[in-house]
């Protein structure tokens, strides 16, 4: 299986700060890589597909890179409804797997 | 519009058997592979498989084979997640999606969820 790790865990962010989250993969996924974004009591939502691609209607102050190994989620100025747990999926097996989430809250 | 609904909230005995749905519509149902995820409250998200409705070909993550069964409907557009014998540690949140080969095999639509609660 391919293990996916994120860092940080949690953190806490202001309206207008920029924030950044880093995805690991155990081995090689190329770009098959994506993110989502997930409120309480809601299902998860994709925001960026293939490591960097924005998908429709997700704002522009979401950005994703990376490739082999290390991803980069990255939201500039944070806006209210951002506050939200983030996690990395990978796409490279039909095994699937997520990494833990990350938890953004308000500092 | 293209989504995905899935069945609703569940509440069972350690022992029995379920079977809940996610029904798409708005797109060719065949054409999409769809995944199952499970969500224990308060933690994150778990792969448990995927299928394709168009020849019913399902795989499993190691955590789920044989714990569940994946199948499909093509005449109703319905995919399927069951279970012989639930137990207490079943209950979660369940979402089905559909994986996406224009988006990188991402889970581009998902349902609402069903939640699951297995209780003596």
């Amino acid at each position: 299986d391919i293990q996916m790790t994120q860092s940080p865990s949690s953190l806490s962010a202001s309206v207008g700060d920029r924030v950044t989250i880093t995805c690991r993969a155990s081995q090689n996924i190329n770009s098959y890589l994506n993110w989502y974004q997930q409120k309480p009591g809601r299902a998860p939502k994709l925001l960026i597909f293939a490591a960097s691609t924005l998908q429709s209607e997700v704002p522009s102050r979401f950005s994703g890179s990376g490739s082999g190994t290390d991803f980069t989620l990255t939201i500039d100025s944070l806006q209210p409804e951002d506050f939200a747990t983030y996690y990395c999926q990978q796409s490279h097996s039909i095994l699937f797997t997520f990494g833990p989430g990350t938890t953004v809250d308000v500092k | 519009e293209v989504q995905l609904v899935q069945s609703g909230a569940e509440v069972k005995k350690p022992g029995e058997s379920l079977k809940i749905s996610c029904r798409g519509s708005g797109y060719t149902f065949t054409t999409y592979w769809i995944g199952w995820v499970r969500q224990v409250p308060g933690k994150g998200l778990e792969w448990m498989g995927i299928i394709n409705p168009g020849d019913s070909d399902a795989r499993y993550s190691p955590s789920f084979q044989g714990q569940v069964t994946l199948s499909a409907d093509r005449s109703s557009s319905t995919a399927y997640l069951q279970w012989t014998s639930l137990k207490a540690s079943d209950t979660a949140m369940y979402f089905c999606a559909r994986r996406n080969h224009d988006s990188g095999l991402a889970l581009d639509i998902w349902a609402q969820g069903t939640l699951v609660t297995v209780s003596s």
